[in-house]
């Protein structure tokens, strides 16, 4: 079964850092683009991050560029968030997203979330 | 970016009832349309790909059509296990954008 699952999330100051973890299982991640989707409360979905099948390439949208970072571990198939300087309005649920073999490739699954609450 | 519109932002339904979502985008993305349900404190759960390709599983209930510019989700008869907020989402570009949903409400 495929799956993934978030852990990491917190409470953290304005200005501090996090590190989100993707643990995959039922498939192989260098295989797909793997994506982070953030949902502020009570607000829409907001795709932050990507990391292509090879992992010659990552995407920020412009609002957490050059704070956060995407990368990943193939031998834990294991995708991370590292999120720095981070700001009130990054207060969100973050979802660790499976695409597919291509950038044009559906969402087709989704972890549980998890929370990053942004506060001093 | 490309900008991602959805209507209505909400509806009001009874179980039964035919409901029709409409997206739009700011540009042409093909067929690169994607529908999702999200309950309330729940993932989000990929419904229809492509436009109009049904995800493994999901009630024929559901269909999606469009392409271009403008596309529909379609539920035929709805049920009580289908209100909920769903989204419209872009695979065309970079970077991925939704829309920002539609909650279907109980009548």
């Amino acid at each position: 079964e495929v799956q993934v699952v978030e852990s990491g999330g917190g409470l953290v100051q304005p200005g501090g850092s996090l590190r989100l973890s993707c643990a995959a299982s039922g498939f192989t991640l260098n295989n797909y683009w793997i994506h982070w989707v953030r949902q502020a409360p009570g607000k829409g979905l907001m795709w932050v991050s990507h990391i292509i099948g090879d992992g010659t390439k990552t995407s920020y949208a412009d609002s957490v560029k050059g704070r956060f970072t995407i990368s990943r571990d193939n031998a834990k198939n294991t995708l991370y968030l590292q999120m720095n300087s981070l700001r009130a309005e990054d207060t969100a649920v973050y979802y660790c997203v499976k695409g597919g073999a291509y950038s044009t490739s559906p969402f087709d699954s989704w972890g549980q979330g998890t929370q990053v609450t942004v506060s001093s | 970016d490309i900008q991602m519109t959805q209507s209505p932002s909400s509806l009001s339904a009874s179980v039964g009832d035919r409901v029709t979502i409409t997206c739009r985008a700011s540009q042409s993305i093909s067929s690169y349309l994607n529908w999702y349900q999200q309950k309330p404190g729940k993932a989000p759960k990929l419904l229809i790909y492509d436009g109009i390709t049904l995800q493994s599983g999901v009630p024929s209930r559901f269909s999606g059509g469009g392409s271009g510019t403008d596309f529909t989700l379609t539920i035929s008869s709805l049920q009580p296990e289908d209100f909920s907020t769903y989204y419209c989402q872009q695979s065309y570009g970079t970077p991925p954008t939704f829309g920002q949903g539609t909650q279907v409400e109980i009548k």
